[in-house]
This record gives structure tokens, C-alpha cells and sequence, in this order.
């Protein structure tokens, strides 16, 4: 079974200070795994994703994720919080090769402080 | 926008009834997903389709069913609703529906059983 945990409910930073938002994973076999962010009332909203290669994903609007193969993380990094990076971010897995679709974590709020 | 459209944003109805909820994917994608999300549960894949065929399926009740027509347009069928049906559907799209693809999600319904 593919499994994503995200450990914190809530994250709370200062603007302009880095923000982490962490992602765990568990799978069998090779993991590709993604970032997603909700606003409220609206749809999901795609951020980045690791596929292979380069451990360190860049995305949209200066995310960057960090693939950690041995300690199973895909920890969600931006250098500077803006207040309008608040929302609820979402980790997500899926197999190579397997027929199961997104598994997705629980979600983290993050609140970026005035 | 994500370039996903669905109908209607908002629906209440009573328990015991049907609803049909529609979903018309970003153009060019072949692939469409069925989510739900809750308070409680989370997100959580109901159900995949690709060129009209059923791909995979998750958590999708019995009570639930879903159809993708040729014009790559989705419905959502629930029917015999229950409290516990309330909840956010979302759709989303993505070009084949190969696991390591992004999706791209709708800004969802809102179902409220009374």
C-alpha cells in the first residue's frame, strides 16, 4: 500500500522568513511524487512534482521540494513566505508501473504571518 | 484557472435522492478523476477514466457511479444520499492518466445533504 503522512496540521511563519512544509511517504517501488495547494473554495492547484533525476524540484511561484530517498521525505521549501502563500498544501504519491492513482496527505495549513 | 469546469458549484438536497454532478476536462486531456474530500476523511480518490473507459477505481461506493461520454465530458451519479454524503466532489484532468502526470482539478461542488 502507498501511504503519505504529513505531520504537521498547521504551520505558522513570519513573512518573509523560509517556510518548510513536510511530507513523508511510504510505497513500494519508485515514488513520483507531487505538491498541491488549495485556496479556499477553490480547487486543487498543482505546485510541482518529482519524477527522477535532480533531487532538488523547483516549481511555481518559488517552491522548491527536496527529494530525500533514505529518509523518505518530500519536504516543500520557498526562501521567503509571502502572506498570500497561505492556504492548505497537500503532499501526494503515485507508483511507477502502478495502476493505483494519487494518494494524497492530509493536508498542512499554512498560515505566513503580517 | 485550470482550464477544469464543473457543474454546479453548489447543490443541497435531501436524503434519499439523486444527484448528477458534471465535469468537463481542460481541453486536450484524455483522463478524468473523481475525488472527494471531507472533514474526516480527507481527500480521497473515487474513481479514473480515460477515453471513456474505466481505468481504476478507489473508494467509490456502490450508491455512486460515473460515466465518461465521447466528448471526454464526466457525470457523477449519487443516489440513495445520506448525511454522510455531504462533502466537496472534485474533478480533475490530466492528458493520459499516466501516474507520473499532474492533474489539474476543478474548483469542485459543494453537496450539502439535509
Amino acid at each position: 500500500a502507498q501511504s503519505v503522512a504529513q505531520p504537521e496540521d498547521q504551520v505558522n511563519v513570519a513573512e518573509g522568513n523560509p517556510l518548510t512544509v513536510k511530507c513523508t511517504y511510504s510505497v513500494s517501488g519508485n515514488p513520483y511524487l507531487f505538491w498541491y495547494v488549495q485556496y479556499p473554495n477553490r480547487g486543487l492547484q498543482f505546485l510541482l512534482k518529482y519524477i527522477t533525476g535532480d533531487n532538488l524540484v523547483k516549481g511555481s511561484y518559488g517552491f522548491e521540494a527536496e527529494f530525500n530517498k533514505s529518509q523518505t521525505s518530500f519536504h516543500l521549501k520557498k526562501p521567503s513566505a509571502l502572506v498570500s502563500d497561505s492556504a492548505l498544501y497537500f503532499c501526494a504519491v503515485s507508483v511507477s508501473g502502478s495502476a493505483r492513482q494519487l494518494t494524497f496527505g492530509s493536508g498542512t495549513q499554512l498560515t505566513v504571518l503580517p | 484557472d485550470s482550464g477544469v469546469t464543473q457543474t454546479p458549484k453548489h447543490l443541497i438536497t435531501a436524503t434519499g435522492q439523486r444527484v448528477t454532478l458534471r465535469c468537463s476536462p481542460r481541453s486536450g486531456d484524455l483522463s478524468v478523476y473523481w475525488y472527494q474530500q471531507s472533514l474526516d476523511q480527507g481527500l480521497q480518490f473515487l474513481i479514473q477514466y480515460y477515453n471513456g473507459e474505466e481505468r481504476a477505481k478507489g473508494n467509490i461506493l456502490e450508491r455512486f457511479s460515473a460515466q465518461q461520454f465521447p466528448d471526454l465530458h464526466s457525470e457523477l451519479n449519487l443516489s440513495s444520499l445520506e448525511l454522510g454524503d455531504s462533502a466537496l466532489y472534485f474533478c480533475a484532468s490530466s492528458v493520459s492518466g499516466a501516474p507520473h502526470q499532474p492533474q489539474h482539478f476543478g474548483d469542485g461542488t459543494r453537496l450539502s445533504i439535509l
